[in-house]
């Protein structure tokens, strides 16, 4: 079975600067999905940012990045030039595949964002 | 936009009580799920479902059954409600790699 785990339950940043919210897994496959996804206080849950593990290449979306390791079943994300609309909920998931089990995903505990002004 | 819908955002509901839970999604998906959210556990999944009558176990099923009868329709279904079901409930369905979470509901069990 595959567990995420997210080692930092709360953080903060100040507006503008950078953070980096930490996420490790473990599994035995080789080929799999590793996703960000921001759940802001008004609950909707919203992707963030998506990595295939087959690509060595790092995800980038706007102001997100990831920091993919494979071998060390690392994939933290970075929010660069932190916004006030940035504090949510953050969750790492994995999931095995898209056609494996409906592609149903395990999540990690979560990470409570705080960007302060 | 893809919209996944619950009937509900809060339920408070009485111990021993019949609860559903409806989520509604309307791009023709074919995987739908359940979560539960806690605290420090995370998402834990209850039971998702990839076609239409076509339904499995998560993580955590016990208490707890789902009914699909139309592929846009996944229903949560809590035979006999106890307090230790108060809990967030995340309804969710995919499309290949895409993921889209209803709004959440609530539920108090007094």
């Amino acid at each position: 079975a595959q567990t995420v785990t997210q080692s930092q339950p709360e953080m903060s940043v100040q507006e503008a600067e950078t953070v980096t919210l930490s996420c490790t897994y473990d599994t035995s496959e080789n080929n799999y999905y590793l996703f960000w996804y921001k759940q802001p206080p008004s609950r909707q849950m919203i992707l963030v940012i998506r990595q295939e593990a087959y690509k060595q290449q790092n995800a980038t979306e706007n102001r997100f990045s990831v920091n993919f390791q494979k071998a060390a079943k690392s994939f933290s994300l970075k929010i660069s030039d932190s916004q006030l609309g940035d504090t949510a909920m953050y969750f790492c998931a994995f999931m095995k595949g898209v056609n494996t089990n409906a592609g149903k995903s395990t999540f990690g505990d979560g990470t409570t964002l705080t960007v302060k002004p | 936009d893809v919209k996944v819908t619950q009937s509900s955002r809060y339920l408070v509901k009485r111990t021993g009580e019949k609860v559903f839970l409806e989520c509604v999604q309307d791009m023709d998906h074919e995987n739908m799920f359940w979560y539960r959210q806690d605290p420090g556990l995370g998402l834990r999944l209850i039971y998702f479902s990839y076609d239409v009558k076509m339904k499995e176990k998560g993580d955590i099923p016990e208490g707890y059954s789902v009914s699909r009868e139309k592929k846009e329709r996944f229903s949560l279904i809590l035979e006999s409600a106890s307090t230790n079901q108060t809990s967030m409930y995340l309804c969710a369905s995919r499309l290949g790699l895409n993921a889209f979470f209803g709004q959440g509901t609530r539920l108090t069990v007094v």
